[in-house]
């Protein structure tokens, strides 16, 4: 199976800053996602990572505050824009097997905002 | 919204039990099923898919599934301290999107 990367694997940032997390697969993927894990919760999907235009977005989640980029099928960024504590949470890359349908997870990025 | 529902838990059990994780989901039309391992501190792992009416077995797991009745159960033998943790049940979309349980936490005591 493909192997994800994710960077930063955490951070603290403070209130008002944006931070960018990045995910490197070692092999072309078609689907990529972006989930987010607040403390004590399950996985919530942010965003569909289309390779060459602009992100699908879940309800509640809109572009300006979690800009993504997808250049290519090996790379995605997020991005978490204007961090407020409630950001806190871990951000978590994932890629499809188009096959079956099974979803593999990078290690995450745990974010604390201050 | 499309839901998917996890026994709250918290679960313990003996080792060398059985331990009983099951699910239920709104959509009826969905097709493909999954239960991830969640270690503390760690990103979730996929440790069983099953897409049709039955059990699925993979060594001590078993993953049954109903969908007239929209449920889907893990079932862990010989449960080992090892197996605690948190057991997410998710769902496929017809999105290529998947959808997650609450999760239930898992507790196998020696």
């Amino acid at each position: 199976s493909a192997v994800i990367s994710q960077k930063p694997s955490r951070d603290i940032c403070q209130r008002g800053t944006s931070l960018t997390i990045q995910c490197q697969v070692d092999s072309q993927v078609t689907m990529m996602f972006w989930y987010r894990q607040q403390p004590g919760q399950s996985l919530t999907l942010i965003a569909t990572a289309n390779q060459g235009s602009e992100a699908t977005y879940e309800s509640g989640f809109v572009i300006d505050k979690f800009p993504i980029s997808r250049p290519n099928l090996t790379f995605s960024t997020l991005t978490v824009s204007n961090m407020s504590p409630e950001d806190s949470s871990i951000y978590l890359c994932s890629l499809m097997d188009s096959n079956t349908g099974e979803l593999f997870f990078g290690e995450g990025s745990r974010l604390t905002v201050l | 919204q499309k839901e998917v529902e996890q026994n709250s838990g918290p679960l313990s059990v003996p080792e060398g039990a059985i331990a009983s994780l099951n699910c239920t989901y709104s959509d009826r039309g969905s097709q493909s099923f999954f239960w991830y391992r969640q270690y503390s501190g760690k990103s979730p792992e996929l440790i069983m898919s099953i897409y049709s009416n039955g059990d699925k077995e993979d060594g001590r797991f078993t993953a049954q599934l109903n969908k007239a009745s929209q449920y889907v159960s893990l079932l862990i033998r010989d449960s080992q301290p090892s197996d605690s943790a948190t057991y997410l049940c998710a769902v496929g979309g017809d999105n290529n999107d998947m959808r997650f349980g609450a999760g239930t936490r898992l507790t196998v005591k020696p």
